[in-house]
């Protein structure tokens, strides 16, 4: 497999329930991130982790873990959410996240995962 | 709170047409993308400006970014259905690599 790969594509979850959502990439990047699409609103950065060290979280609230093991692996461990939180969670790579370079940093996203939390 | 408004938000045209979507912020950005996404899909880049005037084509698709780098504007010319999706624009300010992604323009081109 090439690119970044989420899995599941598809999830239905009561408000009760834990569960977790897993990406992948092939792209040897270092910098990988989750993002949070919901209609009506801007794409929202949620995580952004680089040489597997959290570097970014936006306020995120605690019923969402992330988890990264490996510059490959990305996870999103989800407990008790809201159905507020149901959305297109988009896991993406770059290769790298620096913060004293200028100039472009190009995201590859994965496909996404549909949540819904009912 | 930066901002990055997208204009229109809908647009439905006829295979042929030429358009412009337009990204517009009260920030200045150091760098700014643009991403086609897809139903089912992910985005994906289109482009990346980095210099104020800048213009860059892509085939059918021109791409500016503005002189004091805090808007730009797509450009399609003779629209095909393979451009329907949801184009996206997204600015990094000077010293971050955060991009903040606009509201989003959902073209639709029908044949």
């Amino acid at each position: 497999e090439t690119g970044v790969t989420q899995t599941p594509r598809h999830l239905v979850m009561g408000m009760t329930n834990k569960k977790s959502l897993k990406c992948e990439q092939h792209l040897g990047h270092n910098a990988m991130y989750w993002y949070k699409q919901s209609a009506k609103k801007p794409l929202e950065l949620m995580f952004v982790y680089n040489f597997k060290e959290q570097t970014e979280n936006n306020s995120v609230p605690s019923r969402f873990s992330p988890e990264c093991p490996n510059s490959s692996h990305l996870f999103l461990h989800l407990h008790t959410l809201q159905p507020e939180d149901s959305a297109l969670y988009l896991c993406a790579s770059s290769q790298i996240w620096d913060r004293v370079s200028s100039g472009a940093n190009v995201l590859t996203f994965g496909a996404g995962s549909r949540l819904t939390v009912l | 709170t930066q901002l990055l408004e997208q204009s229109p938000q809908f647009l439905s045209i006829q295979e042929g047409e030429n358009l412009t979507v337009y990204c517009n912020s009260s920030s200045v950005f150091s760098s700014l993308q643009w991403y086609r996404q897809e139903p089912g899909e992910g985005p994906v880049l289109l482009v990346t400006v980095v210099t104020g005037g800048e213009v860059k084509k892509l085939k059918r698709l021109t791409f500016q970014f503005g002189d004091a780098r805090k808007d730009s504007s797509l450009h399609i010319t003779a629209a095909q259905p393979g451009d329907t999706g949801l184009y996206l624009c997204a600015g990094a300010t000077s010293g971050t690599y955060k991009y903040i992604f606009g509201t989003g323009t959902r073209l639709k081109v029908l044949a």
